[in-house]
């Protein structure tokens, strides 16, 4: 079993529309969580921590199911702009390097 | 601060001949990580650093590869020799290791392609 997994989708959604997308893990210690996105042709950029209490960030909001080890993450009003491959990033004490474990990441289309 | 800086952006060699990628980490950053991104295969770890000391290289392809931290501000990842294969882009990462919550940041990249 892998240890972080996503549905690679692709997502196709229509511009305004809300998407959400989930990304499991297998460690039951994972500590940290984060969602990073990734343009075509472009390095991996951080676009939220993921908080115990689950988080917001304008348009975003990240959530965290401990009992069921997953995160998601939920877009609203979608924008052209938002087109992507989104990743999730797990970590763990303990764990080399902190444990830092990618999904494969989830691939976002939006259309207008 | 400038964040993970690499060089160069783009390389196109001839396979056969040596390619050297260089990083410089985001100050105060206690990891450093080497990453090759491919279609096929996705983001791959190849070795991270801790404190200048190569930790885990598990993920090195083969001998033909090679990294070096001779400073915290410095690292390179040789290929020698290179081969068509290789082409990909390497990601060069940074993470401050005194906090778990801290993210990684990653720097361009260097497209690398071998003919």
């Amino acid at each position: 079993r892998k240890e972080v997994e996503q549905d690679p989708g692709p997502f196709n959604v229509p511009e305004g529309a809300t998407v959400a997308f989930n990304c499991t893990y297998s460690n039951s210690a994972s500590q940290s969580f984060f969602w990073y996105r990734q343009d075509c042709r472009k390095e991996p950029k951080l676009l939220m921590s993921v908080y115990s209490s689950g988080n917001e960030d304008g348009r975003f909001t990240a959530q965290l199911n401990r009992a069921s080890q997953y995160i998601s993450l939920l877009i609203r009003d979608s924008k052209l702009s938002d087109s992507a491959t989104y990743l999730c990033v797990v970590t763990y004490s303990g764990g080399g390097a902190d444990g830092l474990t990618f999904g494969k990441g989830t691939h976002l289309i939006i259309q207008p | 601060d400038a964040g993970v800086i690499q060089s160069p952006r783009h390389e196109v060699t001839e396979m056969g001949q040596e390619v050297t990628l260089r990083c410089k980490p985001i100050s105060g950053h206690d990891y450093l990580f080497w990453y090759r991104q491919t279609m096929m295969r996705g983001l791959e770890l190849l070795i991270y650093f801790n404190n200048n000391v190569p930790i885990d290289d598990s993920g090195m392809p083969e001998d033909r590869f090679s990294a070096k931290m001779p400073n915290a501000s410095f690292s390179t990842l040789k290929i020698q020799p290179s081969e068509p294969r290789d082409s990909a882009v390497y990601f060069c990462a940074s993470k401050d290791r005194r906090r778990l919550s801290s993210p990684l940041h990653f720097g361009n990249g260097t497209r690398l392609t071998v003919t």
